[in-house]
């Protein structure tokens, strides 16, 4: 079966240092992996949609200077949250799905982010 | 702009009852709707997704949901529900982005509760 995983669970952080969170997919090609936030008692926000070999598209509010993502092959993503702050504490979820149009995303486990 | 509206941030039911969670959206093109369900301390887990065909779908855990078009909603429901069915519920609308493939956008989430 399909399945991502995402590493690490849980990460506490100082105050403007940078946490890195890894998403590896089994069982099938992640074409496309997409990086959401969810901040303490809000919805899923995307960050970006990544396409292998492809550019990344950041969404209003998240840039590529904040959030660098690497995305090098069909099983591997990984993103920083750089500079961290008490604002970026949250869940943060990889999602990856086979294709770059309509299919199902299958999720991580998420990476839980508190900074003190 | 797309967007979902899970109109009942809290529900609470008896075991045995049956549960209805509300979700409705707007989108210009043909919808593909998914619901996930979040449990305390856990990531997103897929239930079940409409993208064509038959407008009521069942998923996982014995829930089921109804597309209808007229009022543009994706009712989740299960009867009977069971206690251990307590968690966040979100729905979520794939929307369609040229050149750079499809993302998904939540709902704010439904917070069920089941007593025993």
């Amino acid at each position: 079966g399909a399945l991502v995983y995402q590493y690490p669970r849980r990460t506490i952080c100082k105050s403007g240092t940078s946490m890195r969170m890894e998403c590896q997919a089994v069982g099938f090609q992640a074409t496309s992996v997409a990086w959401y936030r969810q901040s303490p008692q809000k919805t899923f926000e995307l960050i970006a949609l990544s396409t292998v070999n492809s550019a990344i598209k950041y969404e209003q509010n998240f840039t590529q200077e904040k959030f660098p993502i690497s995305h090098p092959n069909l099983s591997f993503s990984s993103m920083t949250v750089l500079n961290a702050y008490l604002e970026d504490r949250g869940l943060y979820l990889c999602g990856a799905k086979t294709g770059i149009n309509t299919g199902q995303l299958y999720f991580g486990e998420g990476s839980k982010l508190t900074v003190l | 702009a797309q967007s979902v509206d899970q109109p009942d941030a809290h529900v609470t039911l008896s075991e045995g009852a049956s549960l209805e969670l509300r979700c409705s959206y707007s989108y210009s093109a043909a919808p593909y709707l998914f619901w996930y369900v979040q449990y305390p301390g856990q990531s997103l887990q897929f239930l079940l997704k409409y993208i064509t065909g038959d407008t009521v779908v069942k998923g996982t855990k014995g829930f089921e949901a109804e597309f209808r078009k007229s009022n543009s909603s994706f009712n989740l429901k299960k009867s009977p529900a069971h206690w251990s069915d307590s968690a966040k519920y979100f729905c979520a609308l794939e929307v369609m982005q040229q050149g750079t493939g499809s993302k998904l956008s939540f709902g704010k989430g439904a917070k069920l509760t089941v007593s025993p």
